[in-house]
């Protein structure tokens, strides 16, 4: 079945530190992988997304993630954490003739001042 | 540009009462429409989605049904509310044409059901 995990319902950093969220998926063929941030009440804004092509993607706010397929893994990363980070982060994945997006539970980050 | 604007924002309703909400999507034309229930810690249900005019489909057997009048307007509708139906509600929508793309969505409405 097509699923995708985000093993880290919580996580803190101090404002300055390193992030990185996991992500990994369950597919049957070559996905489309996305991450969202969501802040709370909100609705949910694309950060990056990786369709094909080099498999370091660069996004919005100075996020970045890394498609593996060797171990089917879309990690969001961001060296430096700002305080404005704080928000639940989503992965989805899709792929080409099917309208379905599929989410993770998601992640909450809390950033430390 | 292109906007998707849900109404309303926050609704809380007795169990029993029946329930509309409502999207719509500007400046684009034929776009795949979205609902999606968001439960805390769940992550998000696709509960419906369309790719036209009168044209649903349901993802998960519920309480609820929706419908599309128009080609940018999506509507999330319930006959009589159940507790189970509080939540948060997205609406969202992605290209027809590229269904590689992302989903774009809306603000948001959160439903509470007494």
């Amino acid at each position: 079945a097509q699923s995708v995990t985000q093993p880290d319902i919580h996580i803190t950093v101090s404002e300055g530190a390193s992030l990185e969220l996991r992500c990994n998926y369950s597919y049957g063929a070559t996905p489309y992988l996305f991450w969202y941030v969501q802040s709370p009440g909100q609705g949910l804004q694309l950060l990056l997304k990786y369709f094909s092509g080099d498999t370091l993607v660069q996004g919005i706010k100075g996020f970045e993630a890394e498609f593996k397929r060797s171990q089917s893994s879309f990690n969001l990363r961001k060296p430096s954490v700002h305080w404005s980070d704080a928000a639940e982060y989503f992965c989805a994945v899709s792929r080409s003739g099917t309208y379905k997006y599929i989410f993770g539970t998601g992640t909450r980050l809390k950033v430390l001042a | 540009s292109q906007t998707i604007h849900q109404w309303p924002a926050t609704l809380v309703q007795p169990v029993g009462s029946p329930l509309s909400l409502e999207c719509t999507v500007e400046g684009t034309s034929n776009p795949n429409l979205y609902w999606y229930r968001q439960a805390a810690g769940r992550g998000l249900q696709l509960l419906f989605y369309s790719v036209g005019i009168g044209q649903i489909s349901s993802e998960v057997p519920q309480n609820l049904s929706a419908s599309r009048p128009q080609d940018r307007q999506f509507i999330l509708s319930s006959k009589k509310l159940l507790l189970s139906d509080s939540g948060f509600y997205l609406c969202a929508w992605s290209r027809l044409s590229a269904n590689t793309g992302e989903l774009f969505f809306g603000e948001g409405s959160r439903l509470t059901v007494l």
